[in-house]
């Protein structure tokens, strides 16, 4: 059970786009449309941002959107704003019916 | 509003016990799936273990299989998690989060802390 990858940190500039990704195998992510993305910021609950690869939750802003291509999945988050810099990580369903996470990604908003 | 509140972390000592908590509301708790997922102090997510609407199904991660335990009430819509043989490793805030769909935790609770140390 080995956790989902995703790079460690990735930054941009106000109103720039960055897409974070998240990598696993044919028995995770490429095996299944249950990949989500989760948002969180420091001392607070994980929110969930995008569901099912590429469903946004009622309330979450359309500037997130979550696509999949074969075994890596990721989250674009366009027109960055100082308020998305946090911690951003994905999940997936996998073929041994367990969850698995990504080790995270740290947003930084230059 | 949907709300999870955890009870039961505290401070154990290694081999130790501890059994956790969650208490569901404003939901139908009796149709969703339910997972323990953890989160060591400054590190990433961890799913821990879940359990099916009817409590048929179970599974856990490798890290805690055979020493967790999940289990489920739905006439009193909550939800457990017994802890057996604890180790250092353990310590972590534990959240129980609802499955909307699979991997898809749609709510979580605030998170309790377990701290497992001599």
């Amino acid at each position: 059970q080995s956790a989902l990858t995703q790079p460690a940190s990735v930054s941009g500039s106000p109103g720039q786009s960055i897409t974070i990704s998240c990598s696993g195998t044919s028995s995770d992510v490429g095996g299944y449309s249950y990949v989500s993305w989760f948002q969180q910021h420091p001392g607070k609950v994980p929110k969930l941002m995008i569901y099912d690869v590429s469903n946004r939750p009622s309330g979450v802003s359309n500037r997130f959107s979550g696509s999949k291509s074969g075994n890596t999945a990721s989250l674009t988050i366009s027109g960055l704003q100082a308020e998305d810099e946090a911690h951003y990580y994905c999940s997936s369903y996998t073929s041994s019916s367990t969850r698995l996470f990504g080790g995270g990604t740290k947003v930084t908003v230059l | 509003q949907v709300q999870l509140v955890e009870s039961g972390g505290g401070l154990v000592k290694p081999g130790g016990s501890l059994r956790l908590s969650c208490g569901a509301s404003a939901f139908t708790f009796s149709d969703y799936y339910m997972s323990w997922i953890r989160q060591a102090p400054g590190k990433g997510l961890e799913w821990v273990s879940y359990i099916s609407s009817s409590t048929s199904y179970t599974n856990y991660a490798d890290s805690v299989k055979g020493r967790f335990t999940i289990s489920r009430d739905n006439a009193k819509n909550s939800l457990y998690l017994q802890m057996n043989s604890l180790r250092a490793e353990d310590t972590a805030v534990y959240y129980c989060a609802r499955e909307g769909s699979y991997a898809t935790f749609d709510y979580w609770g605030q998170g309790t802390l377990v701290t497992v140390s001599s």
